[in-house]
């Protein structure tokens, strides 16, 4: 079966480090994405992981351990617009349709 | 370059109604998605299409039909809307090959919000 797992929701405080975590079952694998969405808004793609390791996009990283399943959004230095949903989604490892399979979301909080 | 379109923005359906749905793209995207989402459950995908003239079941394609008769277009049909199917329609749409594999994200359009009484 498809899982794909994240914890519901999250706080933090402005100016602070948070790392919102992912783990996935999945039948194929061919890549990782982070999304993040804003209320009453579409997801916007924030980063993007198919190798064992960190990657660094200013303020947001993003790690992934394929044997392990895993992965986490590590978000530094955060602002009150950061206040979002964040979305884990794999990419299916079947064929060549780019399709994702998305967890439910983490809704992040972040207070002053 | 206005990305990711939809029409209607917001719909109020009577059960058994029917209505169309449109997501239309500039980025020459070869794949299109429909996506629900829903309180709790994330986005779900309804059917999709690689390419011109073709479409696919999803996870959730029951009560839905969908066309790509153009490569920029991709309508999603309710023949008979239930109150289930009261949701957030997003439609998305990607590269099949991109210069790097991030390129190959999903763009999302903002969102359709359908409410069936």
């Amino acid at each position: 079966g498809q899982n794909i797992d994240q914890p519901t929701e999250m706080t933090a405080t402005e100016g602070a480090i948070v790392q919102i975590n992912c783990t996935y079952q999945t039948s194929g694998f061919n890549g990782l994405f982070w999304y993040q969405q804003h209320a009453g808004e579409a997801p916007t793609f924030l980063s993007y992981n198919v190798l064992d390791g960190l990657e660094e996009k200013g303020r947001f990283s993003s790690f992934l351990s394929r044997s392990k399943g895993y992965s986490y959004l590590l978000l530094k230095e955060l602002q009150m617009k950061d206040s979002a949903s964040y979305l884990c989604a794999v990419r299916d490892g079947g064929g060549a349709t780019n399709k994702l399979i998305f967890g439910t979301g983490t809704l992040l909080a972040v207070q002053p | 370059n206005a990305g990711v379109t939809q029409t209607p923005k917001f719909r109020v359906l009577k059960t058994g109604q029917s209505m169309t749905l449109l997501c239309a793209q500039d980025m020459n995207h070869e794949y299109m998605y429909w996506y629900r989402q829903d309180p709790g459950m994330g986005l779900r995908l309804i059917h999709y299409s690689v390419g011109e003239g073709t479409t696919a079941k999803g996870e959730v394609p029951d009560g839905y039909n969908v066309s790509r008769l153009k490569k920029q277009n991709f309508l999603l049909g309710l023949e008979s809307a239930a109150p289930s199917q009261t949701s957030v329609y997003f439609c998305a749409s990607s590269l099949y090959r991109g210069a790097t594999p991030g390129q190959e994200t999903q763009y999302f359009g903002p969102g359709t919000r359908l409410l069936v009484l």
